[in-house]
């Protein structure tokens, strides 16, 4: 399940390494998931999203990973730069009515080392 | 690069108060949603909105929540009498039309009710 409160999942890498941050999704009909990246006192950010008709999409330095099977989407960072560090939030996306809204997991904390 | 815009960045208010949020949404967008985020928590959907009406709201989005498109431009969000727990991020965000999924977010509102 879900974990709520205060204390993010955290990931601490060191600067050029790759970083993964996992996420598992909730809605087996779930057609659309998006990586966000929130800064300290900023929205979040679009970084890569992915279909539900896909299992791998690449972007510049960024994978996303989907394995509809078990319900998980990861996020894999090329060469982490200190600039990466953020909190990263995977959102599913959901219909209601006559437009979709996005379901946010907990986030996890992406901590790089220089 | 286009931008959701959000004012004022930061709103301290008393609790029972009147508060109203905006957000400019980027030119020629017609979707638009309000989500929160508590400190420390996820990203929470409140509402979304088109074509001049809700189309669909969260249980967070009770009667103190309201909307409202008034002159073309700004998209509101209005907390008519607030409560020590609505201190949170606001966040707007946006989306192109139909058959995108991908919203864009605004730098938020910081919401401190005392």
């Amino acid at each position: 399940g879900e974990s709520v409160g205060l204390h993010l999942p955290t990931l601490s890498v060191q600067e050029g390494d790759n970083s993964i941050i996992n996420c598992a999704y909730s809605n087996s009909a779930s057609d659309y998931f998006i990586w966000y990246k929130q800064e300290s006192g900023k929205g979040p950010q679009f970084i890569i999203d992915i279909r539900s008709n896909m299992d791998k999409r690449q972007g510049q330095r960024v994978t996303v990973l989907l394995n509809k099977t078990v319900k998980h989407l990861s996020l894999q960072i090329a060469a982490t730069q200190p600039g990466d560090s953020a909190v990263y939030f995977c959102a599913e996306n959901f219909y209601g009515g006559a437009t979709n809204k996005l379901i946010f997991g907990t986030g996890t904390l992406l901590a790089v080392q220089p | 690069e286009p931008e959701v815009t959000q004012t004022p960045s930061h709103q301290v208010t008393q609790m029972g108060q009147e508060v109203i949020l905006r957000c400019v949404p980027i030119s020629n967008h017609l979707y638009f949603y309000w989500y929160r985020q508590i400190l420390g928590q996820k990203v929470e959907f409140l509402v979304s909105f088109y074509n001049n009406e809700i189309s669909e709201k969260s249980e967070i989005f009770d009667d103190q929540f309201s909307v409202e498109r008034p002159d073309g431009s700004n998209f509101t969000l209005k907390i008519r009498s607030t409560k020590l727990e609505d201190s949170a991020m606001y966040f707007c965000a946006t989306k192109p039309g139909p058959g995108t999924d991908t919203q864009y977010f605004g730098p938020g509102t910081r919401l401190t009710v005392l």
